[in-house]
C-alpha cells in the first residue's frame, strides 16, 4: 500500500497568519494516464470530509484562493495564505492513484 | 445537485454481518466513469478507504479487509451497498460513502459493534 506521511500532526496558527502542511507518499503518485491523483480534504468538527483540492493544485468550486496545493511525484504541500476561523479542523491528504486509495493520518489546525 | 446518504443498522453484535446502503442522487452509476466508494472512520481517528464500485461493475477492495467485504449496486434505484462479514469491535466506526473523485460525501452513519 502507498503510505501517505503527513506533517505536522498539529498546527497552531493565529488568524491572518499562513499555514503549511506537507504530505509525502511512499511511491510516485503519477498515474499511467499522466495525472497525479492527490487530493486535500478538510474535516471540520462533527462534519464529513470536504474536498478542497484535487489533482495536486486544482481548487474545488467555492474554495477560496487562500488555499493552494503544490508538489509532484511523492512530495506535496497544502498552503493557506491567511488562516481564518472557518479553516479549523483536520486536513487529510488522499491519494487516488493507486489501489487501495490511502489517506494521510491528518493534521489538526487549531487557533493560536 | 449531488447528494449521498448512508444507512445502516446502528448497532450489531460481534460475528454478525454489517449491511450498509448508500442512496444517492444527482448522478447515475450507469454513467461512464462514475463510481461510489466506502470509507470509514473510528471515533477520533483517521480515514480508511474500504471499497469502490464503478459504472461498469468493476470493484476494488482494501486488501486488509478484502475477504470480508462485498460491494454491489442497484443502478435503477441509485444505491450502492457494502457488506462486511464477521464484524468485531474494531469495525465500530462512522461509515461514509462518497462519489469517486471524493468531491461528494454523505453525512456518515455510525455503526457500533457490541455484545
Amino acid at each position: 500500500d502507498v503510505v501517505m506521511t503527513q506533517t505536522p500532526v498539529s498546527l497552531s496558527v493565529a488568524i491572518g497568519q499562513p499555514a503549511s502542511i506537507s504530505c509525502k507518499s511512499s511511491q510516485s503518485l503519477v498515474h499511467s494516464d499522466g495525472k497525479t491523483y492527490l487530493n486535500w480534504l478538510l474535516q471540520r468538527p462533527g462534519q464529513s470530509p470536504k474536498r478542497l483540492i484535487y489533482l495536486v493544485s486544482k481548487l474545488d468550486s467555492g474554495i477560496p484562493d487562500r488555499f493552494s496545493g503544490s508538489g509532484s511525484e511523492t512530495d506535496f504541500t497544502l498552503k493557506i495564505s491567511r488562516v481564518e476561523a472557518d479553516d479549523l479542523g483536520v486536513y487529510y491528504c488522499l491519494q487516488g492513484t493507486h489501489f487501495p486509495n490511502t489517506f494521510g493520518a491528518g493534521t489538526k489546525l487549531e487557533l493560536k | 445537485q449531488v447528494t449521498l446518504k448512508e444507512s445502516g443498522p446502528g448497532i450489531l453484535q460481534p460475528s454478525q454481518t454489517l449491511s450498509l446502503t448508500c442512496t444517492f442522487s444527482g448522478f447515475s452509476l450507469s454513467t461512464y466513469g462514475m463510481g461510489v466508494g466506502w470509507i470509514r472512520q473510528p471515533s477520533g481517528k483517521g480515514l480508511e478507504w474500504l471499497a469502490n464500485i464503478w459504472w461498469d461493475d468493476d470493484k476494488y477492495y482494501n486488501p486488509s479487509l478484502k475477504n470480508r467485504l462485498t460491494i454491489s449496486k442497484d443502478t435503477s434505484n441509485n444505491q450502492a451497498f457494502l457488506k462486511i462479514t464477521n464484524v468485531d469491535t474494531a469495525d465500530t466506526a462512522t461509515y461514509y460513502c462518497a462519489r469517486m473523485g471524493f468531491a461528494y460525501w454523505g453525512q456518515g452513519t455510525l455503526v457500533t459493534v457490541s455484545s
